[in-house]
């Protein structure tokens, strides 16, 4: 049971290129998230999906794109990266009683 | 929903209980207290959550006021493991549109120390 695995755990990109983020949950959860989190601040909430089949846009989802594949799988993808889009990202998967359950993070810079 | 006031930074010695404050005055009723931590740069982790009754279970207890206006972590006997930064956390309810607004905040960094 590996709970909520995200790849890669780093990458270094140039502006204007693109990539996807990928994640997977073992857990069977319903509701899967995708966060970001800059030096020194809390988490900021990109995209989530409450189902499989559905996606929404949370806080900050400008210059970010996703994809619930199937009930396991949620990317998120950068179509042009910006040097504004450095930061660890992390996804998350959550069950009915709201408890959110974390991957270790993928760092990205954008140079 | 209701956002929360936590101090920057706090310490403790280790095996000593540490007590994490959180001010949440504008908490409507039906929204949950929420408390997760992240150590190092790694995923936040779930430690406990309550509506207005305290809260205990193997990681921690949680003390909310009556009038639920703030609440207290407690970590009975902290060890260097625990340092980590801290969140304070309420979101409506336990249905699913309470996380498209939950927000994180800058928590409490709690340096444990031998």
């Amino acid at each position: 049971n590996a709970g909520v695995t995200q790849t890669p755990k780093f990458q270094v990109l140039k502006t204007g290129q693109s990539m996807t983020l990928q994640c997977a949950q073992d857990m069977n959860h319903n509701s899967m998230y995708w966060y970001r989190q800059d030096p020194g601040m809390g988490l900021r909430l990109i995209y989530y999906s409450a189902s499989e089949g559905t996606t929404d846009k949370g806080e900050v989802p400008n210059g970010y794109n996703v994809s619930r594949l199937n009930k396991r799988e949620f990317s998120l993808r950068l179509e042009s990266a910006a040097p504004s889009q450095t930061s660890v990202y992390f996804c998350a998967s959550r069950e009915n009683t709201g408890e959110l359950f974390f991957g270790e993070g993928s760092r990205l810079t954008v140079l | 929903d209701a956002k929360t006031t936590q101090p920057p930074s706090m310490d403790c010695a280790e095996g000593r209980a540490a007590n994490l404050p959180c001010n949440h005055s504008t908490i409507s009723g039906n929204e949950y207290v929420y408390w997760y931590r992240q150590i190092h740069s790694q995923g936040p982790q779930y430690i406990i959550h309550g509506l207005k009754n305290n809260e205990t279970n193997e990681m921690a207890s949680l003390i909310i006021t009556e009038d639920r206006k703030s609440s207290t972590l407690i970590l009975p006997h902290a060890t260097l493991r625990d340092t980590a930064v801290y969140y304070c956390i309420v979101r409506v309810g336990q249905g699913n549109t309470g996380f498209q607004k939950l927000v994180f905040g800058t928590g409490t960094r709690l340096l444990v120390s031998p």
